[in-house]
């Protein structure tokens, strides 16, 4: 059982779109993180979201913590090539161990 | 900063073999994570160590694993002997955990393993 489903599996986009992956739990988390992996390397960490509503922007990218603290969303305007990866979010439990969803796979065409 | 610093990055061994990975953590970090990541599994936890002191191994797969973890700045994940079911990529990752509570994980570039 999964306990942070992320959707879609996978999205193959044109340039210049917009894109919103999801990361849904039933459960709570004390905060949430976003990391993109590129072919060959490891995860990298784009955020971390702590507060419920809470909304953070990295350039083209937004995320958002839901109220309730149980689901998040990334939503990227304007998608570009260098967008491509695999995304990742990561819901913290206050313990050492975060809970991985299985990835969205984003592939930008130019 | 180097980084986490994994190796070998490609290892390809035959069935019944043994195989060592290892994994140098960022200096001043005192919690390690090892996972594996395939295609259908996604990113599993294999085992945590806090203080060098493994804390959580319910994610290793069977007794074919085990991990150690020396000192502060060196970690192995060994497996004995390996099977073609092993194949995956095997990521080491340190975290400057204070105590319960997420901290941002620092991944290492992984190994990837092929087991004919």
């Amino acid at each position: 059982t999964q306990l942070l489903e992320q959707s879609p599996q996978f999205l193959s986009i044109q340039e210049g779109e917009n894109l919103t992956v999801y990361c849904n739990s039933s459960s709570v988390f004390s905060s949430l993180q976003w990391y993109r992996q590129e072919p060959g390397e490891g995860p990298v960490l784009l955020v971390t979201v702590v507060t419920g509503g809470e909304v953070k922007k990295l350039k083209r990218l937004t995320f958002q913590f839901g109220d309730a603290r149980k689901d998040s969303s990334l939503h990227i305007t304007a998608a570009q090539p260098g967008d491509t990866g695999l995304y990742l979010c990561a819901g913290d439990r206050s313990n050492y161990q975060l809970i991985w969803g299985a990835g969205t796979k984003l592939i930008i065409k130019p | 900063d180097a980084g986490v610093i994994q190796s070998p990055r490609h290892e390809v061994t035959e069935m019944g073999q043994e195989v060592t990975l290892r994994c140098k953590p960022i200096s001043g970090h005192n919690s390690l994570f090892w996972y594996r990541q395939t295609m259908m599994r996604g990113l599993e936890l294999l085992i945590y160590f806090n203080n060098n002191v493994p804390i959580d191994d319910s994610g290793m797969p069977e007794d074919r694993f085990s991990a150690k973890m020396p000192n502060a700045s060196f970690s192995t994940l060994k497996i004995q002997p390996s099977e073609p079911r092993d194949s995956a990529v095997y990521f080491c990752a340190s975290t400057r955990l204070a105590g319960p509570g997420g901290e941002t994980q620092y991944f290492g570039p992984g190994t990837r393993l092929l087991v004919l």
